[in-house]
């Protein structure tokens, strides 16, 4: 298995544009999780899904934060509108039945 | 409040000395706890996990332990090696299932 695949890896946006970032899971892991990372907060979770369905959605900053998981290969974070305090590594993360996560790369988000 | 407290934003230490990392946290009761490394530029990658009721646990070079009545795991690289230079996050489960991490210790092996 490749592991967990993110894109892009880099995104430049300008503020108020619609950002939307991928990741397709390890397969067979039940458990997809977003993480952000920023120098001043360490690795925060956002969101986590199990099964693809949302089960703690509480590390979400605000409503222009949203995720989906419309099948067990794919999910996506999408921010809208894009604000310059969003920009941050975001990462990807599956395993199975929460036990050892496997990052993705990553994907570099800055807002300008 | 929940709280993961890694004793120190860096650590420098020579090559073939043995390094060790603290990882407190207070009001939680986790599952288990794991450690893991992260490369500049890049994720997290997990190297070990210790479950309450283990005390100790090795991998090659590697040893953490976990004292739930301190509510600490020391994690532990014997000699250390320049390529064991990078970030080394503790992370728990905080019974939602999902790992929330400390902020990381940077480890330099100067050769």
């Amino acid at each position: 298995d490749a592991g967990v695949i993110q894109s892009p890896r880099h995104e430049v946006t300008e503020m108020g544009q619609e950002v939307t970032l991928r990741c397709k899971p390890i397969s067979g892991h039940d458990y997809l999780f977003w993480y952000r990372q920023t120098m001043m907060r360490g690795l925060e979770l956002l969101i986590y899904f199990n099964n693809n369905v949302p089960i703690d959605d509480s590390g979400m900053p605000e409503d222009r934060f949203s995720a989906k998981m419309p099948n067990a290969s794919f999910s996506t974070l999408k921010i809208q509108p894009s604000e310059p305090r969003d920009s941050a590594v975001y990462f990807c993360a599956s395993s199975q039945s929460s036990a050892e996560a496997f990052f993705g790369q990553g994907t570099r988000l800055t807002v300008v | 409040s929940q709280k993961i407290e890694q004793n120190s934003e860096a650590l420098n230490i020579q090559e073939g000395k043995t390094a060790t990392l603290t990882c407190n946290y207070t009001n939680y009761s986790p599952a288990y706890l794991q450690w893991y490394r992260q490369d500049p530029g890049r994720g997290p990658v997990f190297l070990l996990l210790i479950r309450e009721n283990e005390k100790e646990k090795r991998k090659e070079r590697l040893k953490v332990t976990f004292d739930t009545t301190l509510k600490q795991s020391l994690f532990h690289i014997t000699a250390s090696q320049p390529a064991d230079s990078a970030t080394y996050l503790c992370a728990l489960d905080t019974g939602r299932r999902a790992l929330t991490f400390g902020s990381g210790t940077r480890l330099q092996v100067q050769p």
